[in-house]
């Protein structure tokens, strides 16, 4: 199951900056929280990952709290081509959980 | 720029077809994956490969096999198609040779129907 929750959907007006939340309440030290998205009948792309200090790439910022225990991804200034369900997944870095375990995710539409 | 490319993104059988989905990656990845999606369920990891010849079970295996001949390729077999596998199939790469450690790029997947 997953471990993370996310709101199913958000509206984001473009040219504005997308905030997703996630909580992840029981990850673990060693656990990082990763972010991907799915554009419509598209396969998964990784946008930015974390393990406690917020991190920035030239896709998003990822802001983590000071417990860990949730995660916020911005998207500066959203595109329409950023409408995509939003996935925040927490995996363990070594060990045996290779695979990725996707929740329902947030549904970001981005309106003009 | 990572590339994992996929053979069709469209592919219409018949029950009891054998059915061949190939993957290719051109980072030199050492990991390799399959999985396959479906609404409700999320992303099911079938098989992985973290080198040449090499495979591992992953959740659902059953009615699937992989070869892995070549780092760069991978493929995911159905010996005899059924039904329910009809689904969304996407093939992933990732660098590291713990490969559960990396980031893991995916293609754009293969829309499967079982007829």
């Amino acid at each position: 199951d997953a471990k993370t929750t996310q709101p199913p959907s958000m509206d984001c007006a473009e040219g504005r900056a997308a905030n997703l939340p996630c909580n992840h309440s029981t990850i673990s030290g060693n656990e990082y929280v990763y972010w991907y998205r799915q554009i419509h009948s598209q396969g998964p792309q990784y946008i930015i990952h974390g393990l406690k200090n917020n991190e920035t790439n030239e896709m998003a910022s990822l802001i983590i709290t000071e417990d860990r225990k949730s995660s916020t991804l911005i998207l500066p200034h959203a595109t329409l081509r950023d409408t995509a369900v939003y996935y925040c997944i927490v995996r363990v870095e070594g060990g045996s959980q290779g695979n990725l375990i996707f929740g329902k995710g947030t549904k970001l539409s981005v309106k003009p | 720029d990572v590339k994992v490319t996929q053979s069709s993104r469209y592919l219409v059988k018949r029950t009891g077809e054998k059915v061949f989905l190939e993957c290719v990656q051109d980072m030199d990845h050492e990991n390799m994956f399959w999985y396959r999606q479906d609404p409700g369920l999320g992303l099911r990891l079938i098989y992985f490969s973290y080198d040449v010849k090499m495979k591992e079970k992953g959740d659902i295996p059953e009615g699937y096999s992989v070869s892995r001949e070549k780092k760069e390729r991978f493929s995911l077999i159905l010996e005899s198609a059924s039904t329910n596998q009809t689904s969304m199939y996407l093939c992933a790469s990732s660098a590291s040779s713990w490969w559960s450690t990396d980031t893991q790029y995916f293609g754009p997947g293969t829309r499967l129907t079982v007829l």
